[in-house]
């Protein structure tokens, strides 16, 4: 019961590093999205994916590329990394469709980043 | 524009019934959820329930919903100390955006 898998879980960066957050899931979904949660914050869309080879910004894109190569695989990439970005970010994935399950949104535990 | 709200903090005690409240903008949101987010990990989900729905049961969830005051509950019988988490209120606008509240910390006093 894989569901969505992301790594790393920690990871701390200096200000202008380069890394990507890896994210998996085995469900088949069609829909995968990257959030990033702030302290005593709701979630903000950073990025989706509405299938392989398709991708589109959310709310809060900027500093950050994603690319969906595969259903499986939806990669986050931090070019020039900043202290905003500081965060804890939630990769997750869902149906487009499907009544039954009410497009529920199934997400990963969470990358926690530290900008410094 | 869209947009999700919740009060921030709930205290209760164990054994009593926790109400959790959110209220939400768009009037053409086609499901509601409650997420449950516990220390250090990502969110889950609770339940849903469709917007032509009043009101959905599920063991010691009563979800209820007021789709004319745009205004969701979440109500938790005979709180326990392991419910004590973030829960998130969320909504799925037309097409394939949900939009997601600040969260509200319960906290369930022993």
């Amino acid at each position: 019961n894989a569901g969505v898998t992301q790594t790393p879980k920690f990871r701390i960066l200096k200000i202008g590093q380069s890394m990507t957050l890896q994210c998996t899931q085995d469900m088949n979904h069609n829909y995968m999205y990257w959030y990033r949660q702030d302290p005593g914050m709701g979630l903000k869309l950073i990025y989706y994916s509405v299938g392989a080879g398709i991708t589109d910004k959310g709310e809060v894109p900027n500093g950050y590329n994603v690319s969906r190569s595969t259903t499986e695989d939806f990669p986050l990439r931090l070019e020039l990394a900043a202290p905003s970005q500081t965060s804890v970010y939630f990769c997750a994935s869902s149906y487009s469709t499907g009544e039954s399950s009410g497009n529920t949104i199934y997400f990963g535990e969470g990358s926690w980043l530290t900008v410094v | 524009g869209e947009d999700v709200e919740q009060s921030l903090f709930l205290s209760v005690r164990e054994g009593d019934s926790s109400v959790i409240n959110c209220t939400y903008t768009d009037s053409s949101s086609t499901y509601l959820y409650w997420y449950k987010q516990e220390p250090g990990a990502g969110l889950q989900l609770l339940t849903y329930i469709f917007s032509n729905m009043d009101m959905k049961q599920d063991q010691r969830l009563t979800v209820l919903l007021n789709k004319k005051d745009k205004h969701l509950s979440l109500r938790i019988a005979d709180t326990q100390t392991g419910d004590s988490a973030i829960y998130f209120c969320a909504e799925r606008t037309g097409g394939f955006k949900t939009i997601f509240g600040a969260g509200t910390r319960l906290f369930v006093k022993a």
